[in-house]
Parts: C-alpha cells; sequence; structure tokens
C-alpha cells in the first residue's frame, strides 16, 4: 500500500518568513495529493491541492510543488502570518477505479513567531 | 449543508464497555470513511465505504471493531470491548466521486477509554 513521509514533523518561522514542508510517497499509482490544515482542536480542512498533469500550483500565499519522477511534493507557504499556525497534513491517492484511499503523512506543528 | 456531522463529540468510558460512534455524511457523497487520529500515528484510515459497502477495512485494528452503513445518511463505528490504547479522536469524512477529491471531514469524536 501506500506509504507518505513528510519532514519536518514540526517547524517554527519568524513571521513573514517562508516555510516549506515535504512530503514523499512510495506508490507510482498515485495522481492525486492533497494538503490539510489542522487548527488546535478542529477539524482537517483542505487548502490546496493538485494532481498529476500539474508540476506546481498556487493561491495566494500558498503553492505546491509535484515532482512525479522522484515521488515527492511540497508546500510552500509565503509571508506567514500568526493565523498559518496550525498542523499541516500533505496526503496522497490514487484516483483509479476501485481504490479511494487517502493516505495521510504524519503532520507539520507549524509555529509562526510572532 | 450542514456538513459532516458526528456525535458524540466526547465520550468517556471505562475499560470494557461498548463505543458506539456515529456519523451522518454530507447528502451527496458517495464515499463515506472512518480515520483515527492519535500524537503517535497521526491520521489513520480505518475502513471506506463507497455506495454503503465496504471497500477497505484493512485499517480496522482488530475485531474488536466495526462499522456499518445501513444507508446513505448513516454510519457507526462500533468498539467492543474497548481498551485504553483506544483513546483517541476519531474523524468521519465523506466526499464525492472519484475525481471531485476533497474529503469533507466532521469535527470528530473525542474518545476516552480509562
Amino acid at each position: 500500500g501506500e506509504n507518505v513521509e513528510q519532514h519536518p514533523s514540526t517547524l517554527s518561522v519568524q513571521e513573514g518568513d517562508s516555510a516549506v514542508i515535504k512530503c514523499t510517497y512510495s506508490d507510482s499509482a498515485s495522481n492525486y495529493f492533497p494538503w490539510y490544515k489542522q487548527e488546535l482542536g478542529k477539524r482537517p480542512q483542505l487548502i490546496i491541492d493538485i494532481r498529476s498533469n500539474v508540476g506546481e500550483k498556487k493561491d495566494q500565499r500558498i503553492a505546491v510543488t509535484l515532482n512525479k519522477t522522484a515521488k515527492h511534493f511540497s508546500l510552500h507557504i509565503t509571508e506567514t502570518q500568526p493565523e498559518d499556525s496550525a498542523v499541516y497534513f500533505c496526503a496522497a491517492r490514487a484516483t483509479n477505479f476501485g481504490n479511494e484511499k487517502l493516505t495521510f503523512g504524519t503532520g507539520t506543528r507549524l509555529t509562526i513567531i510572532p | 449543508d450542514a456538513g459532516v456531522i458526528q456525535s458524540p463529540r466526547h465520550e468517556v468510558t471505562e475499560m470494557g464497555q461498548e463505543v458506539t460512534l456515529r456519523c451522518k455524511p454530507i447528502s451527496g457523497h458517495d464515499y463515506l470513511f472512518w480515520y483515527r487520529q492519535t500524537m503517535m500515528r497521526g491520521l489513520e484510515l480505518l475502513i471506506y465505504f463507497n455506495n454503503n459497502v465496504p471497500i477497505d477495512d484493512s485499517g480496522m485494528p482488530e475485531d474488536r471493531f466495526s462499522a456499518k452503513m445501513p444507508n446513505a445518511s448513516f454510519s457507526t463505528l462500533k468498539i467492543q470491548p474497548s481498551e485504553p490504547r483506544d483513546s483517541a479522536v476519531y474523524f468521519c469524512a465523506s466526499s464525492l466521486p472519484l475525481a471531485a477529491g476533497e474529503l469533507f471531514f466532521g469535527e470528530g469524536s473525542r474518545l476516552t477509554v480509562l
């Protein structure tokens, strides 16, 4: 089955600086890679996703890059703000018929230092 | 739509007792997932359903765990008998089929087994 590894497990950055979180996956059939943000005591919520036919996707201060050859993808947050403090999860899913499993990484606790 | 609804939000029980967690997915979503979240293991997929049929239950820890989806608007996750190591937050999530992608999580059920 799919195995998703995520690094680092914790990350502290000064407000205004950039943050980068990296993930690797094992199943070459995976073709959908979402990122979820979970604030303390809340549910995980999708913030951005990328599919395997795209190398990069941006949404305001958030961007995700994908390297299918190397089987890794990354989340980039620029101009970080205090409200970016949360746990971020990457995930991978093979959206082939009959397989809808979304496998999550172990999470990165991001702390923005004012 | 009110989103994915889970109950109870919090459950404290004693070892050996039966626990039943409930979930109402978003109307029209064909897929329903049960995840368990702990500090040590992150978000683990326990089981998922497609059109009320269990597709993959390979993540269910052992025979003490069982899940049902009697109709499109209701699912249960049962633990019998419960053990202290079952203490975790249990999330239910639902999604549209295949390429639509996003998983919508409920608020979670925090289970504490004493």
